[in-house]
């Protein structure tokens, strides 16, 4: 059973283009969530999704930030026009309804140049 | 609004000796998980220990083992018999008991950064 599967495990992007993080979860999972870890810190949660529906997007940036879990394909963050400031690992995790456990992926690092 | 802290920003170990991580938390909330994720060099978050706040028994998976206090928030964790490959970063996280209101996500410490001494 494959683990949860995050790519690019590297991105770099210019100032004002786009970064699209892509997410699969683990088989079965119905719930996905997105955290940003910037460099000595912690995670921090960002957004929680299940199948084509947002649930807690509380930690998401109100601009240029947003967040998909279509029915069919992979979980998406989208950020636009990134700044200097998005650079971060950004982490995916998943897991089944009703289960308290959060499988991680092995992140994306995020390098705005 | 529930929050985790970590006191140790680094911790370092010999080999095969015990070493124990400190964690406390505060939450208003009376049913809760807490876990311990650790963080190798290659960046993947690794669930090593979850304990259940209505369960009075601590935790233990092999060498690892957590010192759950209650009345005192606190939730540490101890290794035994510490290993090379032991270190890594490791983060205390809560989570609500409660699903409603979108509360399932993590909270975490800022973590401790353990190192192990051959």
């Amino acid at each position: 059973n494959a683990g949860v599967m995050q790519n690019p495990r590297h991105l770099v992007r210019r100032r004002g283009q786009e970064a699209r993080l892509r997410c699969s979860p683990m088989k079965g999972h119905s719930h996905v969530y997105w955290y940003r870890q910037l460099p000595e810190e912690g995670l921090k949660f960002m957004v929680y999704l299940q199948k084509e529906n947002i649930i807690d997007e509380s930690g998401m940036p109100k601009e240029r930030f947003s967040a998909e879990f279509p029915k069919e394909g992979p979980s998406i963050l989208r950020i636009q026009q990134v700044v200097r400031g998005d650079s971060a690992a950004y982490f995916c995790a998943s897991s089944r309804q009703g289960e308290n456990i959060q499988y991680f992926g092995a992140g994306t690092r995020l390098s705005v140049l | 609004a529930q929050t985790v802290t970590q006191s140790q920003p680094e911790m370092s170990v010999q080999e095969a000796e015990t070493v124990t991580l400190s964690c406390t938390y505060d939450t208003s909330e009376s049913d809760y998980y807490l876990f311990w994720y650790k963080q190798p060099p290659s960046r993947q978050m690794i669930l090593v220990i979850r304990q259940e706040a209505y369960k009075q028994q601590n935790a233990t998976e092999n060498r690892f083992s957590v010192n759950f206090q209650k009345a005192a928030k606190s939730f540490s964790l101890k290794i035994s018999d510490s290993q090379l490959g032991d270190a890594a970063m490791y983060f205390c996280a809560y989570r609500s008991f409660s699903t409603q209101g979108g509360s399932e996500k993590l909270v975490f410490g800022k973590g401790t950064k353990l190192t192990v001494n051959p």
